[in-house]
């Protein structure tokens, strides 16, 4: 399985504080991605990182992958009440032919104010 | 430009009765893909659809469930007779292409079976 797992589970923080979340994988993959959802809502993607490259930003939001250790870093730096949510990765296999995504178990964020 | 849509966003079924659950995409997205989560767990692939034919269904149960994605109207994944660990949350995702795309999801159907 190329199962994505989140680490830690569970994280919570306080506002403005940075928040770290680590998701491993374990087959080779065409890209990653994370998404984010909220309390009784559908996932929200966030941000792809390719297989090919190592790191990316978008906002306060910075992704790194290291494909030789298989695992992947999302960074919310300067942290809000309105950050409070699951966070998932889900990684793109590198070579089935029709890619579905598989996503792991997820890390619950809570930011206290 | 509407995103994914899904109905019922709640719905109710005693043991034994029929489930049907629905999913409009995205405008322009041929894709479909269905996914259950169980509360404070991940998702779980189902079925991935393009438009009339199913592209992998490996993660559906063999039996009593069911998934299509006619060529007009929406998506429907139909759950017969349903038992109580069928309560879950199921979403439908979309996306233009496949090459593992990311996805637009609904905000899901909370089915409950009593």
């Amino acid at each position: 399985s190329q199962q994505g797992e989140e680490d830690p589970q569970a994280l919570s923080i306080q506002e403005g504080e940075n928040a770290t979340m680590n998701c491993s994988y374990k087959t080779s993959i065409n890209n990653l991605q994370w998404y984010r959802q909220n309390s009784g809502r559908g996932l929200v993607h966030l941000i792809l990182i390719r297989s090919n490259e190592r790191e990316k930003h978008s906002g306060r939001l910075r992704v790194t992958l290291d494909t030789s250790k298989k695992s992947s870093s999302l960074l919310i730096t300067a942290s809000r009440a309105a950050d409070t949510a699951s966070y998932f990765c889900a990684t793109a296999g590198q070579y089935s032919s029709a890619s579905k995504i598989i996503f792991g178990s997820g890390t619950r964020l809570s930011i206290r104010p | 430009n509407a995103g994914v849509m899904q109905n019922p966003r709640h719905l109710v079924r005693r043991r034994g009765q029929e489930a049907r659950l629905r999913c409009s995409p995205m405008k322009g997205h041929s894709h479909v893909y269905w996914y259950r989560q169980l509360p404070e767990e991940g998702l779980k692939f189902m079925v991935y659809l393009q438009k009339e034919n199913i592209i992998d269904e490996s993660g559906m149960p063999k039996e009593r469930f069911s998934a299509e994605f006619p060529k007009e109207g929406p998506s429907i994944l139909r759950i017969q007779q349903v038992v109580r660990g069928d309560s879950a949350a199921y979403f439908c995702a979309s996306s233009p292409t496949d090459r593992g795309r990311p996805q637009h999801f609904g905000d899901g159907t909370r089915l409950s079976i009593l």
